[in-house]
């Protein structure tokens, strides 16, 4: 039973258009919500979080939404560019346990 | 470089051996975890090892040994794993175990079982 979904694993954008990416949770104890980004090779590095008292926050060309009514969040990259091509995954954490639970990723491609 | 280091980083290894993975960070951080990516799957948590205690053993079966002798190293122990077992292998570490720590994650182990 997945808790948190990424139902898109990939899309792709050309560059300097916007990136919207989506996640949707089953658990309505999830009250912190953070995105990962993952480059070939690499370990996620963590690129935006928000708690669930928000419904929006920034930080330079990232944007996350969170929309608690309909269990989603979604993280706005604009304008993206071709060094944003990676995998992201979006985590939840709250209710009953502190650990994180992630979804399956969304591989991101930014054409030139 | 996120301060968190894995070795190695490809291991191929038959169902008969014995081999470790090795985790060190450089964060000062308290508390350290096991993580496994298998293919189109979420990133599963294995252990999570608070000031060197294990707090947590998510169901793994004992053919993973976990160790952490101290705060900035984490071992994988690995013997008579299954082919299933061939995944990504991610360390990371936090500040604490608390609600909602950033984690830190290594580069991975990315392991075969032959």
């Amino acid at each position: 039973d997945q808790q948190v979904k990424q139902n898109s694993p990939s899309l792709s954008v050309q560059e300097g258009r916007i990136s919207i990416l989506n996640c949707d949770y089953t658990n309505s104890m999830f009250d912190y919500f953070l995105w990962y980004k993952k480059y070939p090779a690499e370990g996620p590095t963590f690129l935006i979080s928000i708690s669930s008292i928000k419904d929006k926050n920034e930080d330079g060309r990232f944007t996350v939404f969170l929309n608690k009514s309909a269990k989603h969040l979604s993280l706005h990259i604009v304008p993206s560019q071709p060094g944003d091509s990676a995998v992201y995954f979006c985590a939840a954490s709250g209710g009953s346990g502190d650990k994180l639970t992630f979804g399956t990723g969304t591989r991101l491609a930014v054409r030139p | 470089e996120t301060g968190v280091t894995q070795t190695p980083r490809h291991l191929v290894m038959g169902m008969t051996n014995k081999k470790s993975l090795k985790c060190e960070q450089h964060l000062g951080h308290n508390a350290m975890y096991w993580y496994k990516q298998s293919a189109k799957k979420p990133l599963e948590l294995m252990f999570v090892y608070s000031l060197e205690e294990r707090v947590e053993n998510n169901s793994v079966p004992s053919r993973f040994s976990p160790e952490c002798p101290n705060s900035s190293h984490l071992f994988l122990h690995l013997h008579t794993l299954q082919p299933e077992d061939s995944a990504l292998y991610l360390c990371a570490s936090s500040e604490t175990t608390g609600r909602g720590e950033k984690l830190f994650f290594g580069s991975g182990t990315q392991l075969s079982v032959l």
